[in-house]
């Protein structure tokens, strides 16, 4: 069964620092997708990010870039620049073809000023 | 926006009734699928549906059912209501490159 673990349950920055949120996976297949998917206090789940496994180069999104390491099955997020807005619980999630995201628990991230 | 929407925002209700969320997919998706966010949890996945065809199936309880109508609008079905249904209900519709795109939710509330 595909898993994905967050390790971090919670996370606290100041306002520009630089933070990164872990996240492993598990799985047999060679051919899959990663995102990691943001949820601020509004509830909205918001794509943040996406990376295909078949792709070497790791993604990125203005401040947003993520660091993959197939090998390992390891996809961290890394938010530079680091704003108030970003309070979230960001979410690592799996897929598969056209099927159900595989979420991991979640990472609670506060910004403070 | 993420173009998907869901009706209602918010239920609240009693144990034991019968309520319907509804989800419309994004302009041209034809997959439909549905999740549970329970408190302070991550995103189980319910049921999903493509043009109409149940596709796949999470940990749904036979007390919930689901079905995709023929203008791709989405309906999902939680009779016997118990509280620890209380949560929120996500639909999304995903892009041709696996991006799946959510509704803002509908928060149920079973007292």
């Amino acid at each position: 069964a595909q898993t994905v673990t967050q390790s971090q349950p919670e996370m606290s920055v100041q306002e520009a620092e630089t933070v990164t949120l872990s996240c492993t996976y598990d799985t047999s297949e060679s051919n899959y997708y990663l995102f990691w998917y943001k949820q601020p206090p509004s509830r909205q789940m918001i794509l943040v990010i996406r990376q295909e496994a078949y792709k070497q180069q790791n993604a990125t999104e203005n401040r947003f870039s993520v660091n993959f390491q197939k090998a390992a099955k390891s996809f961290s997020l890394k938010i530079s620049d680091s704003q108030l807005g970003d309070t979230a619980m960001y979410f690592c999630a799996f897929i598969q073809g056209a099927q159900k995201l595989v979420f991991g628990q979640g990472t609670r991230l506060t910004i403070n000023p | 926006d993420s173009g998907v929407t869901q009706t209602p925002k918010h239920l609240i209700t009693a144990t034991g009734q019968r309520v319907t969320l509804r989800c419309s997919p994004r302009s041209g998706d034809l997959s439909v699928y549905w999740y549970q966010q329970s408190l302070d949890q991550g995103l189980q996945f319910l049921i999903q549906y493509y043009n109409g065809e149940e596709r796949a199936k999470g940990n749904i309880l036979e007390r919930f059912s689901a079905q995709q109508f023929p203008d791709l609008h989405s309906e999902l079905n939680l009779s016997s209501l118990e509280l620890g249904d209380s949560a929120l209900y996500f639909c999304a519709s995903d892009s041709p490159n696996n991006e799946q795109f959510f509704g803002p939710g509908t928060r149920l509330t079973v007292l």
